[in-house]
């Protein structure tokens, strides 16, 4: 079963502040993503990646970039952090789009 | 604009009973549909899903029932256990686009002793 591990597991940002989230795969998955859930919303797609070295926007891609330096790694960038930020952030991988996707356990962020 | 919509937004079942939970949607090309559970604390897990060709899918004690005319799916749950509460997602995708899933808000089960 695929490993994909998150960092960190809990964050308190300040407002305007950068936060990066960290995500790691260790099934050698082609595809990761990004989303957040919230209550009333589920699970929202922010950013995905095809592969090292590709970032593509997902539904809500304002205010978040994203970075896939490798085949393991993939962050979520919030260079001005602000309040309506405050979410949970799941990362996912899976081997093709249309294959399971594999959860991480999850970043709790607040943004003060 | 939801395209993918769940309810109830909360069920209470005893436990031996059967949970039923629904989820409509509003795009026709969408032709998968994955349920994930997620408890506390940790990542949703897929569960079961079904293709559009398909109006059922069994697993144990699972079922997804599928009606395509209607744009509705549910799952069943069958002799619910205390173990099965969490939250459970409907989600679609589409074959024919990126594939990529969007959830439905969930529905959160207990399942009491």
């Amino acid at each position: 079963e695929a490993a994909v591990t998150q960092s960190p597991r809990n964050k308190v940002a300040v407002t305007g502040g950068k936060v990066t989230l960290s995500c790691n795969q260790t099934n050698n998955h082609n595809n990761m993503y990004w989303y957040r859930q919230d209550t009333g919303h589920g699970l929202r797609l922010i950013h995905y990646s095809y592969g090292a070295g590709s970032t593509e926007k997902g539904d809500i891609p304002d205010g978040y970039k994203a970075s896939r330096p490798s085949q393991e790694n993939f962050s979520l960038i919030l260079e001005l952090a602000t309040p309506s930020q405050t979410s949970v952030y799941f990362c996912a991988s899976g081997e093709r789009q249309e294959d399971t996707q594999y959860f991480g356990p999850g970043t709790r962020l607040l943004v003060l | 604009q939801q395209q993918v919509r769940q309810s109830p937004q909360s069920l209470t079942v005893w436990e031996g009973e059967t949970a039923i939970l629904n989820c409509s949607y509003e795009n026709s090309a969408f032709d998968y549909f994955p349920w994930y559970q997620q408890f506390p604390g940790e990542g949703p897990a897929l569960l079961i899903s079904i293709l559009s060709v398909s109006d059922k899918k069994e697993d144990g004690r699972f079922t997804i029932f599928f009606n395509k005319r209607e744009k509705k799916l549910s799952l069943h749950i069958a002799d619910s256990q205390p173990g099965d509460s969490a939250t459970y997602f409907c989600a679609a995708s589409a074959s024919s686009g990126s594939w990529q899933l969007i959830f439905g808000s969930g529905t959160q089960l207990t399942v009491m002793p």
